[in-house]
C-alpha cells in the first residue's frame, strides 16, 4: 500500500461545482503540503500544513481551501470549481527540518 | 522572490553516457537541497538529498552541492532508457523550515 495515498486518483467535473481532494498518510509525519502542477510552471504549493492546529497559505491559495482534519489528513477543497483549475494536483508529507517531501501518486483534475 | 532555475532541457545523451543535470538556487542560506525523478503523468520521486558541499554517490547517481557559487547538479552514470524522464531539483532555502522550493525540471531524454 501507498504511503501517502490520494483520492480520488481522477476527476472530471464542471465548472461551479465543489470538489475535495483527499491525502491520507501512513508514515506518522507531522508536515502535509498541497501542491499543483501544470506544464511549463513546475510545483507550485498552495497550502502547508505543519501539525494538526496549523494551516498556512502558500503562493497559489487563492481559490483553494483545506481542513487538517488528523495528523494523517489533509484535505483540498476547491469551493466553486473555474476550468483554469484544470492541473495535476499532488499531496505530500515530511517530517522535522531540512528533510525531503514524499509525494502522492497524484489527482488528475480536470473542470469544463 | 527565492528561486531556483534549471534548463528545461530536452537533454539528450546516448544509452550507457554520463548525464549532467544542473541547477542554481538564489537563497544563499539554503540548507538543504534534493533531486526528485518524475516520469510522464506520475508522482515527483525522491533519489538524492545533499546537505554539506561536495559529492555524494549512490548508485549510478552523484549529487554534488558548491554552495559558494549556488550550484547544485546530478550526475547519473551508465545512463539508460528507463532513466528517461524529468528532473526536479528542490532547495529548502533559509528559515522555510521545509517549505521546498522546486525547479520547472529538466527532461532528460536516454536514447536507445
Amino acid at each position: 500500500d501507498a504511503d501517502v495515498t490520494q483520492t480520488p486518483r481522477n476527476r472530471i467535473t464542471k465548472t461551479g461545482k465543489r470538489i475535495m481532494l483527499e491525502c491520507s498518510q501512513t508514515k506518522g509525519h507531522d508536515r502535509m503540503y498541497w501542491y499543483r502542477q501544470d506544464p511549463g510552471l513546475g510545483l507550485r504549493l498552495i497550502y502547508y500544513s505543519f501539525d494538526v492546529k496549523d494551516i498556512n497559505k502558500g503562493e497559489i491559495s487563492d481559490g483553494y481551501s483545506v481542513s487538517r482534519q488528523a495528523q494523517a489528513k489533509f484535505s483540498l477543497s476547491l469551493e466553486s470549481a473555474i476550468p483554469n483549475q484544470t492541473a495535476l494536483y499532488f499531496c505530500a508529507t515530511s517530517q522535522g527540518n531540512n528533510q525531503p517531501q514524499h509525494f502522492g501518486d497524484g489527482t488528475r483534475l480536470s473542470i469544463l | 522572490q527565492k528561486e531556483v532555475e534549471q534548463n528545461s532541457g530536452p537533454l539528450s545523451v546516448p544509452e550507457g553516457a554520463i548525464a549532467s543535470l544542473n541547477c542554481t538556487y538564489s537563497d544563499r542560506g539554503s540548507q538543504s537541497f534534493f533531486w526528485y525523478r518524475q516520469y510522464s503523468g506520475k508522482s515527483p520521486e525522491l533519489i538524492m538529498s545533499i546537505y554539506s558541499n561536495g559529492d555524494k554517490e549512490d548508485g549510478r547517481f552523484t549529487a554534488q552541492l558548491n554552495k559558494a557559487s549556488q550550484y547544485v547538479s546530478l550526475l547519473i552514470r551508465d545512463s539508460q532508457p528507463s532513466d528517461s524522464a524529468t528532473y526536479l531539483c528542490a532547495v529548502n532555502p533559509s528559515g522555510a523550515t521545509n517549505k521546498l522550493i522546486f525547479g520547472t525540471g529538466t527532461l532528460l531524454a536516454v536514447q536507445p
